[in-house]
């Protein structure tokens, strides 16, 4: 199972873009990407989840350069609410063996 | 429609004593997962249950650890002879294709150990 590398935390302001890397350097030929955000007495929520090139959705973007071995979160204009931690997971989609959701990156938007 | 729920959400108990958690998975989800997460830690995968197949529990930490699923429903989550290592919150998720990180995760169960 790939393991992965997050920043342990980053600051931001409202309305500013975010951009979370992460780093998964022996990432394997099927794995796939993914990333979740988790606020405080929360349980983990999936965000989005990709294999290669730009995942977008209602949420955030996800970009996979060629060679796979790092990822970015994009969080477009944040807010107060998005204040959580995004967590990037690497794995086989469809052999679930283990799921390592690593320590996380803790997100502080401030005013 | 309903979330995943768990049950109690806070659970305090003495060392030594066994506890049970509840996970009611996501109506049609086949799958469900637990994890446990200490404080100001990330998540640890504990059991994996799927359709009717024999439970991956690789990630369960000691044999005071089990876990039982009646079909694609109810999962209760034992931890017998409890020790204060064991606190942490104890969290249950569901997905509805198998073998998936698409998963849908409840609140989770507070366990405290004193």
């Amino acid at each position: 199972l790939a393991k992965t590398t997050q920043p342990i935390s980053m600051d931001s302001y409202e309305g500013q873009e975010v951009n979370i890397t992460c780093s998964h350097n022996n990432i394997a030929t099927n794995d796939y990407i993914t990333w979740y955000q988790q606020f405080p007495s929360q349980g983990p929520r999936f965000i989005i989840q990709g294999y290669k090139t730009k995942v977008t959705n209602e949420v955030a973007s996800l970009f996979i350069p060629a060679d796979r071995k790092s990822s970015t979160l994009s969080l477009p204009r944040v807010s107060l609410s998005d204040t959580a931690v995004y967590y990037c997971l690497v794995g086989l989609q469809y052999n679930f063996n283990k799921f390592y959701f690593g320590s996380g990156t803790k997100l502080n938007v401030k005013p | 429609g309903a979330g995943v729920s768990q049950s109690p959400s806070n659970k305090v108990t003495e060392k030594g004593k066994d506890v049970e958690l509840r996970c009611d998975p996501i109506s049609g989800h086949t799958a469900l997962y637990w994890y446990r997460q200490s404080l100001g830690q990330g998540l640890e995968f504990l059991i994996y249950f799927q359709g009717n197949s024999a439970p991956d529990k690789s990630g369960l930490p000691s044999d005071r650890f089990s876990a039982e699923r009646t079909g694609e429903s109810v999962s209760t989550l034992t931890i017998q002879r409890t020790q204060q290592e064991d606190s942490a919150v104890y969290l249950c998720a569901s997905s509805l294709k198998d073998y998936t990180y698409e998963q849908y995760f409840g609140p989770g169960t507070r366990l405290t150990v004193t």
